[in-house]
């Protein structure tokens, strides 16, 4: 079963807008990290934040964690049509392997 | 430095024939990954290998077998394919599970 669970699972929003995913988890993880899949593509990695911090910034990405609640959210600044795209969170336990959520699709509308 | 990279891209099979899909990388990745992802569903981890001949269960293993007989090769196999394992296949390698690299995938289809 997954994981992490992104909320919305559908977003449009208009270019230039900034894009604010959520992640929610179950259970203790090391660390969480965020993907973003174009449509017919593999996944790209995004981010990692480990669990012992609470706020990570690339370029117009920031990540926040919130272990206590056991979420994340992903905001997407100055959105562009090139950010259309799903993006999913993938939490880790025990550096192995990853588990999935089942995303959010992201729409730019120029 | 190609990355990930994944054999065939497409691939239509009969019910109860046989595949073995292929992931190659050459970034000297130890963790290697596989992956289906089906609509609305997200990715769910089928095997994955920590390791040079070491394979492990992932969520969803029935009907698949691995493979890691060399370090860049994690190959996956369907025995006797079923309608069920219709599906996007995904290869990933990682360094010790610090961010995966995906391969560009392959599309499966079983009639």
């Amino acid at each position: 079963s997954q994981q992490g669970e992104e909320d919305p699972q559908a977003l449009s929003i208009q270019e230039g807008e900034n894009a604010t995913m959520n992640c929610s988890y179950k259970t203790s993880i090391n660390n969480l990290q965020w993907y973003r899949q174009n449509s017919g593509r593999g996944l790209v990695h995004l981010i990692l934040i480990r669990s012992n911090e609470r706020e990570k910034h690339s370029g117009r990405l920031r990540v926040t964690l919130d272990t206590s609640k056991k979420s994340s959210s992903l905001l997407i600044t100055a959105s562009r049509a090139a950010d259309t795209a799903s993006y999913f969170c993938a939490t880790v336990f025990g550096n192995e392997k990853l588990t999935f959520g089942t995303g959010t699709r992201l729409t730019i509308i120029p | 430095n190609a990355g990930v990279t994944q054999t065939p891209k497409f691939r239509v099979l009969k019910t109860g024939q046989s595949m073995t899909l292929l992931c190659a990388q050459d970034m000297n990745h130890e963790y290697m990954y596989w992956y289906r992802q089906d609509p609305g569903m997200g990715l769910r981890l089928i095997h994955y290998s920590v390791g040079e001949g070491t394979t492990a269960k992932g969520e969803v293993p029935d009907g698949y077998n691995v493979s890691r007989l060399k370090k860049q090769n994690f190959l996956l196999g369907l025995e006797s394919a079923a309608p069920s394992q219709t599906s996007v296949y995904f290869c990933a390698s990682s360094y010790q599970g610090l961010g995966e690299f995906f391969g560009p995938g392959t599309r499966l289809t079983v009639l």
